[in-house]
């Protein structure tokens, strides 16, 4: 059965700590994908991969960086958390290249909710 | 204007009505995604869809590529129904743009 696992459900830090966020998939996908979830905006790409090392900046990188040293492995790190990084974060991985990265279903993880004290 | 619309918002329903959840999109590639998100946060693909009809029990997607407007249908609506649903639209080769979600609740 496909999976995509995060490794916290639920996150508290304090401003200017560093946090970091995994996704783990078993499904040997390429891609992978970083998105917040805030209410009124639906899902924003922070940052996507579609390869081992190598990563996409998305929509709002800003304040965030990625790791991907495995390919079943993609990490989202907030350098300095702030108040306005509150939010759910979900992770997503899907197969193939080219058109069909965009055009194949994306499996996601079950979130975290991350709040920034 | 958003890139990709959804409406209504909010939905409510009662048991066995007949749901319909439209989506517009301004930008990209003629296709579409419908995803659903159960409170808890989990969301799953419903289809992808780049012409016609998809059908998967109760559920029904249409998409008109010309009017680059989609519909996703339920059918004898059940509580176990209630979500938000969420369209998608594929963006260049990189992305999807999401739509902002409608939240359905049916009651018994």
């Amino acid at each position: 059965d496909v999976k995509v696992t995060q490794s916290s459900r639920y996150l508290v830090k304090r401003t200017g700590e560093k946090v970091f966020l995994e996704c783990v998939q078993d499904m040997d996908h390429e891609n992978m994908f970083w998105y917040r979830q805030d209410p009124g905006l639906g899902l924003r790409l922070i940052y996507f991969s579609y390869d081992v090392k190598m990563k996409e900046k998305g929509d709002i990188p800003e304040g965030y960086s990625v790791s991907r040293e495995k390919k079943e492995r993609f990490s989202l790190i907030l350098e300095s958390a702030s108040t306005n990084q509150t939010s759910m974060y979900l992770c997503a991985s899907s197969l193939g290249r080219g058109l069909s990265r965009i055009y194949n279903e994306q499996f996601f993880g079950p979130g975290t909710r991350l709040t920034v004290l | 204007k958003n890139e990709v619309e959804q409406s209504p918002q909010n939905l409510t329903a009662q048991e066995g009505e007949f749901i319909t959840i439209n989506c517009s999109y301004s930008v990209g590639i003629s296709a579409l995604h419908w995803l659903q998100q159960h409170p808890g946060g989990g969301i799953v693909s419903l289809f992808m869809l780049s012409s016609g009809k998809k059908k998967h029990g109760r559920l029904i997607a249409t998409i008109n590529i010309q009017e680059k407007h989609s519909s996703l249908h339920i059918t004898a609506s059940h509580p176990r129904d209630s979500a938000v649903y969420i369209c998608a639209a594929p963006y260049n080769t990189d992305k999807l743009i999401f739509g902002t979600g409608t939240r359905l609740q049916v009651f018994p």
